[in-house]
């Protein structure tokens, strides 16, 4: 079975520019989750769906940062303008469908490492 | 105040020895605590996690929560140089996000 893969592994752009993060979760797990670390600090999350709606955006920075996960699959995350402050690695996360109060694993891909020049 | 701290480290230790890593966290209502292992440039990977308090093993590895202190511990025994990775902490709140600890690094030393 394949795991949680992320497009691109690295990306290096200049201030001001676009870049677009993409997330295939797991196949069948609907909560897909989008992580951050930024130089030295922990990993903290920003958002999570649950299949194409948003459940949870608070640890979004800014209107700059734009999540989707269209039909309920892969998920985007859109940076735009970047800044300097969004150097770092994002992780992306999937689990499978939440019982109330049960854990479920959130399996994580490799991450992208993005670098704002 | 940070919600979970964790001393980064690093960790340098001989092949064989026993490693304690630690963390603690503020919230009292927390109730699933997970260690991940995160090698360079890889995902966090999930080691084990605990519910509530008390201890969990799995092979050469334990788990330990005491919620009275709020305090999360893994040991590791007989540590191998393939053990040598970022270890993190991590604490799972009510809406389900992971709330991390910042990474101890482990260095087992052949």
């Amino acid at each position: 079975e394949a795991g949680v893969t992320q497009f691109p592994s690295h990306s290096v752009i200049e201030k001001g520019q676009t870049v677009t993060l993409r997330c295939d979760p797991i196949s069948g797990h609907d909560n897909l989750y989008w992580y951050r670390r930024v130089m030295g600090k922990e990993i903290k999350f920003l958002l999570h769906f649950v299949k194409e709606s948003k459940q949870d955006e608070s640890g979004m920075p800014n209107n700059r940062f734009l999540a989707e996960r269209t039909g309920g699959t892969y998920s985007t995350l859109k940076v735009q303008p970047a800044e300097l402050e969004d150097s770092g690695v994002y992780f992306c996360a999937s689990s499978q469908r939440s019982r109330a109060g049960a854990y479920n694993e959130q399996f994580f891909g490799p991450g992208t490492r993005l670098t704002v020049l | 105040q940070k919600e979970v701290e964790q001393d980064p480290g690093p960790l340098s230790v001989p092949e064989g020895a026993i490693v304690s890593l630690n963390c603690t966290y503020s919230n009292s209502a927390f109730q699933y605590f997970m260690w991940y292992r995160q090698y360079s440039r890889k995902g966090p990977e999930l080691l084990m996690y605990t519910y509530s308090s008390g201890n969990k093993e799995d092979g050469r590895f334990t788990a330990q929560v005491d919620k009275s202190s709020k305090y999360i511990s893994l040991f590791i025994r007989d540590s191998q140089p393939s053990d040598s990775a970022t270890y993190l902490c991590a604490i799972m709140d009510s809406s389900y996000k992971l709330i991390f600890g910042s990474g101890t690094r482990l260095l087992v030393r052949p």
